[in-house]
């Protein structure tokens, strides 16, 4: 079957600006997590939601991030009144369940660049 | 905190030739999964191999094995045979065994090149 497929793949925007980057998991996965990846950084852990449920939002850098996931499927991370910081690759990951270990397969990722 | 370091930012290997990444961690935990993931320029993250921290044999998939010391908290990658197509950013990262949530802690990643 297909793959994770994150939209849009490049986004470019306005500083101020708010962005949705959209998350379309793995069919049946029920568990999905975000991760971003600043310039010369390691994956950085966003949110995880397991069905349509965020137990945890701590990762999230500010609170002009949210997520939500919608019918235990698409996922969609929104930045309101983007900075240049945000800048970076926002990579969606889903796997059959939550816990323990179960491969996570990752999408391409959206690459956003705040001007 | 769980942490993951790798010190080597950048790497090169002749095609055919042997090279080791190397990655060490940080936990108090003492069952958790390590592994190594590789990135092309695709952006597309790819699962190259994992370790159980609770075996002691080294983890191995085909030219992919792992040099896994736990008392030492180190987790080396040895990438035997290189190919061209193994040019990518290497990721080491580690997720708590029977955590709730099963989201991995990443270092920040070794650039290896291949050269022909």
């Amino acid at each position: 079957g297909a793959g994770v497929s994150q939209s849009p793949s490049n986004k470019v925007t306005e500083k101020g600006k708010d962005v949705e980057l959209r998350c379309d998991p793995i069919s049946g996965h029920t568990a999905l997590y975000w991760y971003r990846q600043s310039l010369g950084q390691g994956l950085e852990f966003l949110i995880y939601f397991q069905g349509n449920s965020a137990p945890d939002k701590s990762g999230l850098p500010s609170d002009r991030f949210s997520a939500e996931r919608t019918g235990g499927s698409v996922s969609t991370l929104t930045i309101q009144r983007t900075q240049q910081e945000d800048s970076a690759v926002y990579l969606c990951a889903s796997s059959f369940a939550g816990g323990n270990y179960n491969e996570q397969f990752f999408g391409p990722g959206t690459r956003l660049t705040v001007l | 905190a769980q942490t993951v370091t790798q010190s080597q930012p950048e790497m090169s290997v002749q095609e055919a030739e042997t090279v080791t990444l190397s990655c060490t961690y940080d936990t108090s935990e003492s069952n958790y999964y390590l592994f190594w993931y590789k990135q092309p320029p695709s952006r597309q993250m790819i699962l190259v191999i994992r370790q159980e921290a609770y075996k002691q044999q080294n983890a191995t998939e085909n030219r992919f094995s792992v040099n896994f010391q736990k008392a030492a908290k180190s987790f080396s990658l040895k990438i035997s045979d290189s190919q061209l197509g193994d040019t990518a950013m290497y990721f080491c990262a580690f997720t708590n065994y029977g955590g709730s949530q099963g989201n991995l802690i990443f270092g920040k990643g070794t650039k290896l090149s291949v050269k022909p």
